[in-house]
């Protein structure tokens, strides 16, 4: 079975500093993984998605992930973060069918 | 592109009263729409997938007389809460697909408040 855990509730950070987001997926076979955002009252906007490729993938607003094979990981980073990413942070995964898991969420809050 | 609109927002009415939910595909046909829920600092949890034309599929757990789901059209699908009551109250999001390949993303509307007092 499929699942998704994303380490860290709540993750906090400076404005300019880096931001990484973890998360970690089970499959059983090479799956689709996606990191979407949630604005509060809002639906949620696809960030970037892995499927099959390049293991560096880059996405909007300065977000990238690399999937890790090895390490079942699809960890989110970004740079230099803004006061706009604060914001709930999903991490996703497919594996057949229209079925998308979604880890609990990560709220990033950023300080100024 | 890829605009998905749901309506209302927010919702607030009496337990036993049942309440509908549009989810609109705004500039590209939805072949595939899903409805889910969301509590509060949960994450989201698929509640049913239909495709146009067809009755919906059904997660387990998901009471299928009681979350009516209709999908008659290529741009608009709609979620009937019937008899709702107070652990109705949730957040609805819907999303859509332009086709039914799986491999297509899906566009995720902006979610619907549902308090039931």
């Amino acid at each position: 079975a499929q699942s998704v855990t994303q380490l860290g509730s709540h993750v906090s950070v400076s404005e300019g500093a880096l931001v990484l987001l973890r998360c970690n997926y089970s499959s059983s076979v090479p799956p689709y993984l996606f990191w979407y955002v949630q604005y509060p009252n809002q639906g949620l906007q696809l960030l970037l998605k892995y499927t099959t490729g390049a293991t560096l993938v880059k996405g909007i607003n300065g977000f990238e992930a690399e999937f890790k094979k090895s390490e079942t990981s699809f960890h989110l980073t970004k740079p230099s973060a803004h006061m706009s990413d604060a914001a709930e942070y999903f991490c996703a995964v497919k594996q057949y069918g229209d079925k998308i898991i979604f880890g609990k969420g990560t709220r990033l809050h950023i300080l100024p | 592109g890829a605009v998905v609109s749901q309506h209302p927002s927010w919702v607030i009415c009496k337990s036993g009263t049942s309440v509908k939910i549009e989810c609109r595909s705004l500039d590209f046909q939805a072949t595939t729409m899903f409805w889910y829920r969301q509590f509060p600092k949960q994450s989201l949890m698929l509640m049913a997938t239909s495709n146009e034309g067809s009755k919906a599929t059904y997660e387990q757990g998901v009471e299928k007389d009681k979350f009516l789901i209709n999908h008659a059209s290529l741009t608009l699908s709609t979620l009937t809460v019937t008899s709702a009551h107070p652990e109705d109250s949730s957040f609805y999001i819907c999303s859509a697909r332009s086709d039914r390949s799986s491999n297509q993303p899906q566009h995720f509307g902006d979610g619907t408040r549902l308090s039931i007092l």
